[in-house]
């Protein structure tokens, strides 16, 4: 079983300040995507990495796989009360037939 | 919006009871996923179906049991409910199957939120 785990679990800061959220596995992964999800809803995609020390940057949100592809970060810049919600790592694998999510982390970004 | 629509939104049942769950994916995907969301296992894999037919299965517990038919939406049914039962089910759906470099989106439905009491 393909095992992703998210850290920190919980985070709370204030708007303006930087943070940095992590996805660590001990298995290789062909790709691995990054989802929010805000209450009452599911979650919704926000990039896919596939290359090994692929960066990707989505206006203030930095996305990196690593170089062995078993870890990922999403670093976001000058954080927004919007920013608030689950943020979910998920890997794919070609020899397993489905997308193995984290646990996620909760972000609250206060005002 | 993601297009993918599951009903009902809320159910409130009770131990040893049985509901179904359905989902209509996205116009044009075959591909059909149920993931359970609860608050001490984040988002776990049920089952994953693909034109109609089973293509990978997760940690489904044998009480529970899904299809899809061929008009692509898809049943979860939940059997003999315990009162760990009680999460968010999630269907979603993608253009191609998931695995590997060629992942795609999935486009998750707002979810149905199981009570059991």
């Amino acid at each position: 079983t393909q095992l992703l785990e998210q850290s920190p679990q919980f985070l709370s800061i204030q708007e303006g300040e930087n943070l940095t959220v992590y996805c660590n596995s001990s298995s290789v992964f062909s790709s691995l995507q990054w989802y929010r999800q805000e209450p009452g809803e599911g979650p919704v995609l926000l990039v896919t990495v596939v290359t090994g020390g692929e960066v990707k940057k989505l206006k203030r949100l930095t996305f990196q796989f690593g170089d062995a592809r078993k870890d990922s970060s999403l670093h976001i810049t000058a954080a927004q009360p919007g920013d608030t919600g689950l943020y979910l790592c998920a890997g794919a694998s070609g020899s397993a037939r489905q997308l193995t999510f984290g646990s996620g982390t909760q972000l609250t970004v206060l005002p | 919006d993601s297009g993918v629509t599951q009903t009902p939104k809320h159910l409130i049942t009770a131990t040893g009871q049985r509901v179904t769950l359905r989902c209509s994916p996205r116009s044009g995907d075959l591909s059909v996923y149920w993931y359970q969301q609860s608050l001490d296992q984040g988002l776990q894999f049920l089952i994953q179906y693909y034109n109609g037919e089973e293509r990978a299965k997760g940690n489904i517990l044998e009480r529970f049991s899904a299809q899809q038919f061929p008009d692509l939406h898809s049943e979860l049914n939940l059997s003999s409910l315990e009162l760990g039962d009680s999460a968010l089910y999630f269907c979603a759906s993608s253009v191609v199957p998931t695995g590997g470099r060629g992942t795609g989106e999935l486009f998750f439905g707002e979810g149905s939120r199981l009570t059991v009491l």
